[in-house]
């Protein structure tokens, strides 16, 4: 059974990094059958993508969020990880990680981060 | 970025009944389309892939169906495990969209 577990600080301060990690049971990242997804839940944005990274290091972004994000592997650990620089208000929000490219199955559980001094 | 309207935002229905969500896609996605279903507290659950592929383990009451721009979510008759809020999910370009959601209440 695949599962996915989000981990990272609940509060972050205005204008730091948010910084989270996704640790994978149950499959590897470096399987090469799925990408590796980012995606954030808020009152006011909705359900909104993030991004995603395969085995080999090739990631994609939203282009909203491209010049602040990252996404990269742990493959020593199965994990792997979400920078946001410059953090407002408004980045506060679920995160969750899931896996897969075209349909997201399964998700963590998510993890909410709030932004704000 | 494609946007993804669904209709309702918000259903009241009982037991037993047949419902039905709508998506709509501002542009052609073909069939690359999902639908996921959310309860409070709780990470969306993949329910359907591909338009109309019922993900493994979801029950058959549940059925997708649409191409191109407009798709519909139907649950044959609702359990009570159904009430829920229901997204639909394009693939067919980055980034990836989500409608803003549909609550399927008692």
């Amino acid at each position: 059974q695949v599962k996915l577990e989000e981990s990272g600080p609940g509060l972050v301060k205005p204008s730091q990094t948010l910084s989270l990690t996704c640790t994978v049971t149950g499959d590897s990242v470096t399987s090469g059958d799925h990408f590796w997804t980012w995606v954030r839940q808020s009152p006011g944005r909705g359900l909104e993508w993030i991004g995603n990274i395969f085995y080999s290091g090739n990631s994609y972004y939203n282009p909203s969020l491209q010049s602040r994000v990252s996404i990269s592997l742990d493959t020593s650990k199965n994990q792997f990880s979400l920078k946001m620089t410059s953090s407002t208000a408004a980045d506060t929000a679920i995160y969750y990680c899931a896996r897969g490219a075209h349909w997201l199955d399964p998700w963590g559980q998510g993890t909410l981060v709030t932004v704000s001094s | 970025d494609i946007q993804m309207t669904q209709s309702p935002p918000s259903l009241s229905a009982s037991v037993g009944d047949r419902v039905t969500i709508t998506c709509r896609a501002s542009q052609g996605i073909s069939n690359r389309l999902n639908w996921y279903q959310q309860k409070p507290g709780k990470a969306p659950k993949l329910l359907i892939y591909d338009a109309s592929i019922l993900q493994t383990g979801v029950p058959s009451r549940f059925s997708g169906s649409g191409f191109g721009t407009d798709f519909a979510l139907t649950i044959s008759s609702l359990q009570p495990e159904d009430f829920a809020t229901y997204f639909c999910q394009q693939y067919d370009n980055i980034p990836r969209t989500f409608g803003q959601g549909t609550r399927l209440d008692i």
